[in-house]
């Protein structure tokens, strides 16, 4: 099946930094999203993102389909941005199954 | 505004016993979806439905089934809880043909623990 790999695994931040989280898939796909996991366990939208670029305020996604991999930017980062990060992906012909990598876990500190 | 809701949001259950989760959206969507949460695994896909009666097995369906009665619901069953089972578990749905390519809404998850 399709690999999903997200990297870091782990990440500190100060708050106030920047920071780049990376997904890389091994196959072509037809959807990719990306999630924040909050402390409480719930799983939030970000992006839905097969391709190009996109922004939501502080935060902004760049998925490269011909090379595989797509990149969340997080500016600006705040307390409240902790938790895991997933990336999922669709593989083509998929049927709208995801597979999710295995996260980022994103900790800001004051 | 249409959501997705799951209930219990914790359950404690005892080897051999049938459960059941519930999983219910209100964005009359086609496509419903059950995955399970384990640390070290990320999610993984259980069962899926493309439309009502119809229902398909995912990634690691032993030991759990489906159905589908209705737009609604896919309620996921535990036909003999195990310990291995102990997991959290989230339901999603999207809208559109099985085509894919739909973006998933998830619920707030069920919490699972077998004694």
């Amino acid at each position: 099946g399709i690999q999903v790999e997200q990297s870091p695994p782990d990440l500190i931040l100060q708050e106030g930094a920047n920071s780049t989280l990376r997904c890389n898939f091994s196959d072509s796909v037809n959807n990719l999203q990306w999630f924040h996991q909050n402390p409480w366990g719930q799983l939030i939208n970000l992006f839905y993102i097969p391709s190009g670029t996109k922004q939501n305020g502080r935060l902004s996604a760049t998925t490269v389909a011909t090379e595989r991999y797509s990149l969340l930017y997080i500016s600006s980062s705040q307390t409240t941005d902790s938790g895991v990060y997933f990336c999922a992906v669709e593989l083509t012909g998929g049927g709208n199954k995801l597979t999710f990598g295995t996260g980022t876990q994103l900790k800001v500190e004051l | 505004d249409a959501e997705i809701t799951q209930s219990p949001r914790h359950k404690i259950t005892e080897t051999g016993r049938q459960v059941t989760l519930a999983c219910h959206q209100t964005w009359n969507h086609n496509n419903m979806f059950w995955y399970r949460q384990d640390l070290g695994h990320g999610l993984r896909l259980i069962h899926y439905s493309y439309g009502v009666q119809d229902t398909n097995k995912g990634e690691v369906s032993d030991g759990y089934s489906v159905s589908r009665s209705n737009t609604e619901d896919l309620p996921l069953t535990l036909e003999s809880a195990a310990s291995s089972q102990t997991s959290v578990y989230f339901c999603a749905s999207s809208d559109g043909l099985a085509g894919g390519g739909n973006e998933q809404f998830f619920g707030p998850g069920t919490r699972l623990t077998v004694l």
